[in-house]
């Protein structure tokens, strides 16, 4: 089946600096990837849409210089946390869509991101 | 328009017993219906999903009753489990626009 592999699992970074979370899609290509932020007991809320080799589509309320998208394979989109601050800290999980039709979303394991 | 509710926020259920969650949604360009399981510190795994051209649809335990007039859906798990024990969420997509909007979310805790 689908399989989409996000790094890292966690990661605790200092006040003011940057961090990088890479997911890719292992056996299927990608040609739009969703990235989502959860904080604790609440749900998953979209952040951006990125198709391979355009712009990201950020949500309303979503800083588009603060949270840095690049898609530009079909196998590799990176979201970047620039300039984080401690409430940043959360769950980052990115999602995945085929090519061709309909194949549904594959989602990756999530990234736990600690600004302190 | 762009919502998706869910309910319960919280769900009890005894070992063996049947858990039953439901979603409802404004938006009829909706055309996919999935449900997701969530282990704390992992990301979302599909359990079952539907179209709205058929009105049930059952996978093992794991059946999505869906009511397209009534702009519902809800997912029932038969005879459920301690392991079941997780967080549920519903969610729903057109397949042109491709956002996938969650519901919520419901707690599941199953008492053995």
């Amino acid at each position: 089946g689908a399989v989409v592999s996000q790094h890292p699992s966690w990661v605790i970074c200092k006040s003011g600096t940057s961090v990088k979370i890479e997911c890719r899609s292992l056996d299927f290509q990608a040609t739009t990837m969703f990235w989502y932020r959860q904080f604790p007991k609440q749900s998953l809320m979209l952040m951006a849409t990125s198709n391979e080799g355009s712009k990201a589509t950020y949500e309303q309320g979503v800083e588009k210089d603060k949270f840095l998208i690049n898609h530009a394979s079909l196998t590799l989109s990176t979201l970047t946390v620039t300039s984080a601050h401690p409430e940043d800290s959360s769950f980052y999980i990115c999602s995945a869509r085929g090519t061709g039709g309909f194949y549904g979303y594959t989602f990756g394991s999530g990234t736990r991101l600690t600004v302190v | 328009q762009q919502q998706v509710k869910q309910s319960p926020q919280s769900l009890i259920v005894q070992k063996g017993g049947i858990s039953i969650i439901n979603c409802a949604y404004e938006n009829t360009a909706f055309d996919y219906f999935p449900w997701y399981q969530q282990f704390p510190g992992k990301g979302p795994a599909l359990l079952i999903a539907i179209r709205p051209d058929v009105s049930e649809k059952k996978e093992g335990r794991f059946t999505i009753s869906f009511n397209k007039s009534a702009k519902q859906f809800s997912l029932h798990i038969m005879d459920s489990q301690p392991g079941d024990s997780a967080t549920y969420f519903c969610a729903a997509s057109n397949n042109q626009g491709g956002k996938l909007i969650f519901g919520q979310g419901t707690e599941l805790s199953v008492k053995p």
